[in-house]
């Protein structure tokens, strides 16, 4: 079966600091992958997708970037963090080439910028 | 424009109750739709989806919701809600091969 890692868990980083959380994927191959922002009360932001290895979609322009250097592996970054960056951060996957894919989230990281 | 709406922002049913949470949805084609519950601190876990065939969709928990193209509604219902029941629930439309449009969340508390 599948399953999905996220870490870490839980981050507190202060502003102008450096970010990198990591999900991978075990149990499937050539997967999509997704980095979510969710805020209270306003649901969840799609901010990258990716369909292949090195191949990164950004939906929202913003202070993060996201890379895929492995099949599995997905990786949100940043050079300097702001206090708008708070948030809990939810990667997913799904299986590519279904006409609707159905998306499955891994347990999410949350980030705290003081 | 594409949305979801999910108007109840928190719900408080009583153990044993029966629980309709409500999302409507604005989109031109086909939907495809999901409902995800979020126990706090944890990630999202599918609970059920419609894609085409019968309007009426079982899921996991013992939960069902009902796709309703006249009234672009697709509703969660549970006949008696457990207190482990009592977390967010999302409801979701689907935009492309890709892409999910989420309403904001519904909250549930559950009273002993």
């Amino acid at each position: 079966s599948q399953t999905i890692h996220q870490w870490p868990a839980t981050l507190v980083q202060p502003v102008g600091s450096p970010l990198s959380l990591e999900c991978t994927v075990e149990g499937t191959s050539n997967p999509n992958l997704y980095w979510y922002r969710q805020a209270a009360g306003r649901g969840l932001q799609l901010l990258f997708y990716s369909v292949g290895i090195g191949q990164i979609s950004s939906e929202v322009p913003q202070n993060l970037s996201a890379s895929r250097p492995q099949d599995r592996q997905f990786i949100l970054s940043s050079k300097k963090l702001l206090l708008s960056d708070s948030g809990f951060y939810l990667c997913a996957w799904s299986v590519s080439g279904d006409v609707q894919e159905t998306q499955y989230f891994g347990p999410g990281t949350r980030l705290l910028v003081l | 424009a594409q949305s979801v709406t999910q108007p109840d922002i928190h719900i408080t049913v009583s153990e044993g109750a029966s629980l309709e949470l409500r999302c409507n949805y604005s989109y031109g084609a086909t939907p495809y739709l999901f409902w995800y519950v979020q126990s706090p601190g944890q990630g999202l876990q599918l609970l059920l989806k419609y894609f085409s065939g019968d309007t009426l969709v079982q899921g996991i928990k013992g939960f069902e919701a009902e796709f309703k193209r006249s009234q672009s509604s697709f509703n969660l219902r549970k006949p008696s809600v457990h207190w482990s029941d009592a977390a967010e629930y999302f409801c979701a439309v689907g935009v492309g091969t890709y892409k999910y449009i989420f309403g904001t969340g519904t909250r549930l508390k559950v009273l002993a």
